[in-house]
């Protein structure tokens, strides 16, 4: 069984960037969550995919935005980055949508804007 | 919404001590209701869950009991030992609604 991983680990844009970050999804599991977690915080849920189709969303403005693939695995895009977007990025990946099965994190991308 | 609390924001204890840590919610209909441990510069781990149809669970050195009355539920960790140290996590679930974390209680284990 392969776990949940992310790439990249690190990243520093400059304000106004763009950033895509990557996620696969543990094997067998259909369903990717987004996580923002600021330092000393607890994650902030971003949105969540299932089956390639957006399945709920947080409350971060539009120029956050995600896709799904057919493998299940998913990207998050972020649009003219800002200060305040620097923290460590998560993606979970879950079986089954919004059922309430166990999520499993992959190791994060610390993302740097300055 | 729901609104996930969590308390103590830090906690120290001697080793070989328990260890609680208390989360209250704010939806009564959440029904679902992991524990992450999140060790410096590292992902959060799933340590123990418990659902609405439960009381207590355990597991080994670790359980966790829920009071849906009250709308807390809370981590326990016996015989705590200094590889327990790390942020621990709680979060809440509805059906068809995402996880909302708490905001993390740091743990120190003091040998």
């Amino acid at each position: 069984e392969t776990g949940v991983t992310q790439s990249p680990t690190h990243l520093i844009k400059t304000r106004g960037q763009q950033v895509t970050l990557r996620c696969s999804s543990q094997s067998g599991h259909n369903t990717v969550s987004w996580y923002q977690q600021a330092l000393g915080q607890g994650p902030q849920f971003i949105f969540q995919y299932y089956r390639e189709e957006e399945n709920g969303r947080g409350n971060f403005p539009p120029r956050f935005s995600g896709l799904q693939f057919p493998n299940y695995s998913s990207e998050l895009n972020v649009n003219a980055l800002e200060l305040d977007d620097s923290a460590l990025y998560l993606c979970a990946s879950s079986l089954g949508g919004s059922t309430d099965n166990e999520q499993f994190f992959g190791p994060g991308t610390r993302l740097t804007v300055l | 919404g729901e609104n996930v609390e969590q308390h103590p924001s830090t906690l120290s204890v001697q080793e070989g001590d328990s260890a609680v840590i208390k989360c209250t919610y704010s939806d009564s209909a959440s029904n679902y209701f992991p524990w992450y441990k999140q060790e410096l510069g590292k992902r959060p781990q799933l340590i123990i869950d418990i659902r609405s149809n439960v009381g207590e669970k355990k597991d080994q050195r670790i359980a966790v009991t829920l009071n849906k009355t009250a709308k807390h539920f809370s981590l326990h960790i016996t015989e705590t030992q200094p590889e327990d140290s790390a942020v621990y996590f709680c979060a809440a679930k509805n059906y068809g609604q995402n996880f909302v974390f708490g905001p993390g209680t740091r743990l120190s284990v003091l040998p």
